[in-house]
């Protein structure tokens, strides 16, 4: 079974330019998230998604940072205009619908962003 | 608020070595406990869990016992292999919440041959 895929692995760019990171989540799992690991730091939840709908984004800045999960399946992470501060690996996970209970959370390998 | 604190790395032992990764939590209630490993290159996946204490987590030879007493949840393993080299992640998640994982900094761990 594929696990999570992310794209791309690695991305430099100069601040105040735009970016985009994809995440193609495990089949059949409708919940979907977005975390932002800072170089020697655990990773934090930016945005949770269940289907297409954004159920928790109370970490998003909404100031630059956007998500979307257009047909509840893949998801596109964009921040615009980025700055050094964002550095940092963003990682997808995803996993089966929440019934109470814990439900594993599968991670993607991430996408290491350089802002210079 | 929620926070969790591992021992800083690296940890370098050889192999056969014992591995103790300290772990302690603070959480308001009872959380459940984790931890998560990373290979270089992959994405983290989870190693065992606890959900209550006195719970004892294993797998693939690590175990790891929810010490409420304590506030701690270290990992141990009898004998590392080469293979153990990763990142090791402790992490909680609040009773009243089904996905909010509250992630510590992380471990390194090299093992030499």
């Amino acid at each position: 079974e594929a696990g999570v895929v992310q794209s791309p692995r690695y991305k430099i760019i100069e601040k105040k330019q735009p970016v985009a990171f994809w995440c193609n989540p495990i089949s059949g799992h409708n919940t979907l998230y977005w975390y932002r690991q800072n170089l020697g730091q655990g990773p934090e939840l930016l945005i949770r998604y269940e289907n297409e709908e954004a159920v928790d984004d109370s970490q998003l800045p909404k100031d630059r940072f956007s998500a979307e999960r257009l047909k509840g399946v893949d998801s596109t992470l964009k921040i615009q205009p980025a700055e050094l501060g964002d550095s940092a690996v963003y990682l997808c996970a995803s996993s089966l619908a929440g019934t109470g209970g814990y439900n594993e959370q599968f991670f993607g390998p991430g996408t290491r962003l350089t802002v210079l | 608020g929620n926070s969790v604190t591992q021992m800083e790395g690296p940890v370098t032992l050889s192999e056969e070595a014992f591995l103790t990764i300290n772990c302690t939590y603070t959480a308001t209630g009872y959380p459940s406990l984790f931890w998560y490993v990373q290979y270089p290159g992959e994405g983290l996946q989870l190693l065992l869990k606890a959900t209550k204490a006195d719970d004892k987590g294993s797998n693939k030879g690590f175990e790891a016992t929810y010490r409420k007493e304590t506030t701690s949840f270290h990992l141990e393993k009898g004998s590392v292999q080469v293979s153990d080299s990763a990142v090791y992640f402790c992490a909680l998640k609040q009773r009243d919440s089904s996905y909010k994982l509250i992630f510590g900094s992380g471990t390194r761990l090299l093992v030499r041959p």
